[in-house]
């Protein structure tokens, strides 16, 4: 059973850069499409990011500026990077595992709330 | 506002069937087989109960199924129990550069 965990600070300032990490327990990090994915307090869940394990990412056009997901197999981890935060970024950010086909989630982690506040 | 567009709130009674529906695009619900459905309960993360469009993942329930028609998608549980109430979002592929779209969420209320 894979399991996925978020670390990172919990509270952030304006205009600073968010950073979390995700850390993957079982080592198949090295065979599949990891993501971040955010959901305001509330509401949705908003896509932010994918990164393969060979170092491809894409990302979602609307945070695309701001977003860098990069990943590390040798520790079994993957990061997050949002620069230029505002309120409006306060979300549980959860990262979560693609399926081999990267068209849906099979495993997510617990998830993380980040606030944005000075 | 969410690309996919579902009801807020959909309710039945124990024993009874919901369907909760996904409106997209000809861009992703419509193109493309790859919707998928989760099920999230209050403080916990989400977990997968249907994938490309119609299947469901070893262990779900097979009272939940999943269909699509055209551009709609639809998430259909049927025998409700008070277990399934909570919140459902559906995801659709939205090819190589929307890349994956959610939907704004439908929560279930078992009556």
């Amino acid at each position: 059973q894979v399991q996925l965990q978020e670390s990172g600070p919990g509270l952030v300032k304006p205009s600073e850069t968010l950073s979390l990490t995700c850390t993957v327990s079982d080592g198949s990090i090295s065979r599949y499409y990891w993501t971040w994915i955010r959901q305001p307090p509330g509401k949705g869940l908003e896509w932010i990011g994918y990164v393969y394990y060979s170092g491809t990412t894409n990302y979602n056009p609307s945070l695309k500026s701001r977003v860098t997901i990069s990943i590390n197999t040798s520790k079994n981890q993957f990061s997050l990077r949002l620069t230029s935060v505002t309120a409006a970024d306060t979300a549980v950010y959860y990262c979560a595992r693609l399926n081999n086909g990267g068209d849906y989630v099979d495993y997510w982690g617990q998830g993380t709330l980040v606030s944005v506040s000075a | 506002q969410s690309a996919l567009t579902q009801p807020a709130s959909v309710s039945g009674s124990p024993g009874q069937s919901i369907t909760i529906s996904c409106i997209g695009t000809s861009s992703d619900v419509g193109s493309y087989d790859l919707v998928s459905w989760y099920q999230q309960h209050p403080g916990k993360a989400p977990e997968l109960v249907v994938f490309e469009v119609n299947k469901r993942p070893s262990g779900v329930s097979n009272r939940f199924s999943g269909s699509k028609s055209g551009n709609t998608a639809s998430l259909t549980i049927s025998g409700l129990q008070a277990t399934d109430e909570a919140d459902y979002f559906c995801c659709s592929y939205g090819g190589s550069r929307t890349y994956v779209v959610f939907g704004g969420g439908t929560t279930l209320t078992v009556l």
